[in-house]
């Protein structure tokens, strides 16, 4: 069974600093995608990396997929109140394993 | 816009009555469609695979007598709580994709179960 883990699992920031969530795991996967998900809707999927040492930019957003296509990370860079959220990683193809996800609190 | 619908988005039911939460693609057709449910401040559990046109596969440790699920066309998936009890009470949420693409996942935007 794959697994992933994600850490940390909770985050209380100020807004403008910058933090990293890890994903990681001890089997391979042909791509991870990266979720956020507000209180009471659905995930909302931000972006999937699929080549081993991708990275992708969104906006303040980068995620990175390790060389060995077993671990990711997502960098805000100058979080805002508006990146608040639980923010998921999962792979897996279509039956998605989910990491425990990292809920983040950016304060103002 | 939404591509996966879910309806209702939140319901209020007595122990031992059955819900039905229903999941629907709206612009293409899935043969198959997930089943999660989440615990607050939690991750997402995948409880089912539903299979348009035959049983669905359960999760190990989910009762497939006590969550019934039903795909009986390729854009709605039904999943009833029967018998409910306050332990059911959860966040329900499907997801789908479109046929054949290998597109990633959409997800509905989840049903608010409560059982007094």
């Amino acid at each position: 069974t794959q697994l992933l883990e994600q850490s940390p699992q909770f985050l209380s920031i100020q807004e403008g600093e910058n933090l990293t969530v890890y994903c990681n795991s001890s089997s391979v996967f042909s791509s991870l995608q990266w979720y956020r998900q507000e209180p009471g809707e659905g995930p909302v999927l931000l972006v999937t990396v699929v080549t081993g040492g991708e990275v992708k930019k969104l906006k303040r957003l980068t995620f990175q997929f390790g060389d060995a296509r077993k671990d990711s990370s997502l960098h805000i860079t100058a979080a805002q109140p508006g990146d608040t959220g639980l923010y998921l990683c999962a792979g897996g193809g279509n039956k998605l394993v989910f990491g425990a996800g990292t809920i983040l609190r950016v304060k103002s | 816009g939404a591509v996966v619908s879910q309806h209702p988005s939140w319901v209020i039911c007595k122990s031992g009555t059955s819900v039905k939460i229903e999941c629907r693609s709206l612009d293409f057709q899935a043969t198959t469609m997930f089943w999660y449910r989440q615990f607050p401040k939690q991750s997402l559990m995948l409880m089912a695979t539903s299979n348009e046109g035959s049983k669905a596969t359960y999760e190990q440790g989910v009762e497939k007598d006590k969550f019934l699920i039903n795909h009986a066309s390729l854009t709605l998936s039904t999943l009833t709580v029967t018998s409910a009890h306050p332990e059911d009470s959860s966040f329900y949420i499907c997801s789908a994709n479109r046929q054949g693409s290998g597109s990633p996942l959409h997800f509905g935007n989840g049903t608010r179960l409560t059982v007094t």
